[in-house]
């Protein structure tokens, strides 16, 4: 299985909503991420976990929050959220540190809309 | 992390050859050269990865001279669903804590019939 699952798909909230976006792989990949892409723009990294916990923060406001409770899950709860935060969000996952073969496996994305 | 700069768009014909140049000049001893494909409303996906020289998968190759300043995706005879955005990353894995991927602004390669 080489596959990275997000859910959902799409996700519209409003500014003082809190939801959750979900990411899951089966792989045994100790790695995984969280980039935003906006529209015709390149994914930008956001958080990198690293044996379940947080290893790298790009400097990410806190009303994004990651969690990783085991190393097939990787959450992103949304809290406050600006209109300017709508987005496609990418969760993706690889092995740690291997030098060459670092591949990163990408899910296809949560669309988010905030109204 | 090494910045990279590629054409921000490129235009072929079915059966092709397309070479996309990505430079790197302040690329690092340590760092490797990697490149992804994006489809619209799709997570990146990795297509080839070098340190040096030549390197052929069975998509694409990737050609990189010895001063490592710059690097050639080749993609032989393209198809109408190889139009997609082609990104170029540096960058080299961190100890025991994934790698870190800064993407550049991409190639939109736009394949016509």
């Amino acid at each position: 299985d080489t596959e990275v699952t997000q859910t959902p798909k799409h996700l519209v909230m409003g500014m003082t909503n809190k939801k959750s976006l979900k990411c899951e792989q089966h792989m045994g990949h100790r790695a995984m991420y969280w980039y935003k892409q906006k529209a015709k723009k390149p994914p930008e990294l956001m958080f990198v976990y690293s044996y379940e916990k947080l290893s790298i923060n790009e400097s990410v406001p806190s009303r994004f929050s990651p969690e990783c409770p085991n190393s097939s899950l990787l959450n992103l709860h949304l809290h406050a959220l600006q209109p300017e935060d709508s987005a496609l969000y990418l969760c993706a996952s690889s092995q740690v540190s291997r030098g060459f073969d670092n591949e990163q496996f990408f899910g296809p994305g949560t669309r988010l809309t905030v109204l | 992390l090494a910045k990279t700069t590629q054409p921000i768009s490129m235009d072929s014909y079915e059966g092709q050859e397309v070479n996309i140049t990505c430079s790197h000049n302040n690329i690092a001893t340590n760092d490797y050269i990697t490149w992804y494909q994006q489809f619209p409303s799709q997570g990146p996906r990795f297509i080839i990865q070098g340190y040096k020289t030549k390197v052929t998968n069975e998509v694409a190759s990737l050609f990189i001279p010895a001063d490592r300043k710059s690097s050639t995706l080749s993609l032989p005879r393209v198809s109408l669903s190889d139009t997609a955005v082609y990104y170029c990353l540096v960058g080299a894995p961190i100890n025991n804590a994934g790698n870190m991927l800064t993407f550049g602004g991409g190639t939109r390669l736009m394949v016509k019939p």
